[in-house]
């Protein structure tokens, strides 16, 4: 089985500050980890993801994430928040072995910037 | 490419109906998964379907239920609904293939049950 532990249902920063969502993992088998974002009335879209090889990995919109296996952690992290950013942000892990199909997601974290 | 699509995006029905909602894939996009997303519940896993089959199920009474055309399209269906289905439904398409990466998502069809 498996599943995700988001650390913090908000977290506010202000722009131009350093933005770190917290994720920890668990799962019996190598997973595949991924971060989304959703803005309101909208659906999730694919930040990045970590499948195998470099463990930093970098997305769109300036945001990257470190899997650390020892940690089972795949934080997220952005050096200079900006307005745009103000959303809510899920982990979600898959299973290597089966498919993308059936992720399990973290409650999510509304990230709020402020001015 | 066009994205995922799901139809309607809002809909309002009272306690004791049943709803269907649909969504076309991306094209190529052989899977389609199904979660129900809740302020209280989060984003919880209903099923997939792959090839018209369905391939993984989550922890859902039998009033949930779905199908995949051989188009790759997929209807849900919620028969006898109650006040607690009220939630954003959010189709999400991959390729499909094992091992396979990430999720697209439509916007969603939020349901609201009075």
């Amino acid at each position: 089985a498996q599943s995700v532990t988001q650390l913090g249902s908000h977290v506010s920063v202000s722009e131009g500050a350093l933005v770190l969502l917290r994720c920890n993992y668990s799962s019996s088998v190598p997973p595949y980890l991924f971060w989304y974002v959703q803005y309101p009335n909208q659906g999730l879209q694919l930040l990045l993801k970590y499948t195998t090889g470099a463990t930093l990995v970098k997305g769109i919109n300036g945001f990257e994430a470190e899997f650390k296996k020892s940690e089972t952690s795949f934080h997220l992290t952005k050096p200079s928040a900006h307005m745009s950013d103000a959303a809510e942000y899920f982990c979600a892990v898959s299973d290597r072995n089966t498919n993308a199909g059936k992720s399990t997601f973290g409650d999510g974290t509304t990230l709020t910037v402020k001015p | 490419k066009a994205g995922v699509t799901q139809t309607p995006r809002y809909l309002i029905k009272t306690r004791g109906q049943q709803v269907t909602l649909s969504c076309s894939p991306i094209s190529g996009h052989r899977s389609v998964s199904w979660y129900q997303q809740t302020p209280g519940q989060g984003l919880q896993f209903l099923f997939e379907y792959f090839s018209e089959t369905q391939r993984n199920k989550g922890n859902f009474p039998g009033r949930f239920s779905g199908r995949q055309f051989s188009n790759s399209r997929s209807e849900m269906n919620v028969s006898t609904l109650e006040l607690g289905d009220s939630a954003l439904y959010l189709c999400a398409s991959s390729y499909g293939g094992p091992g396979t990466g990430e999720l697209f998502f439509g916007e969603g069809s939020r349901l609201t049950v009075l």
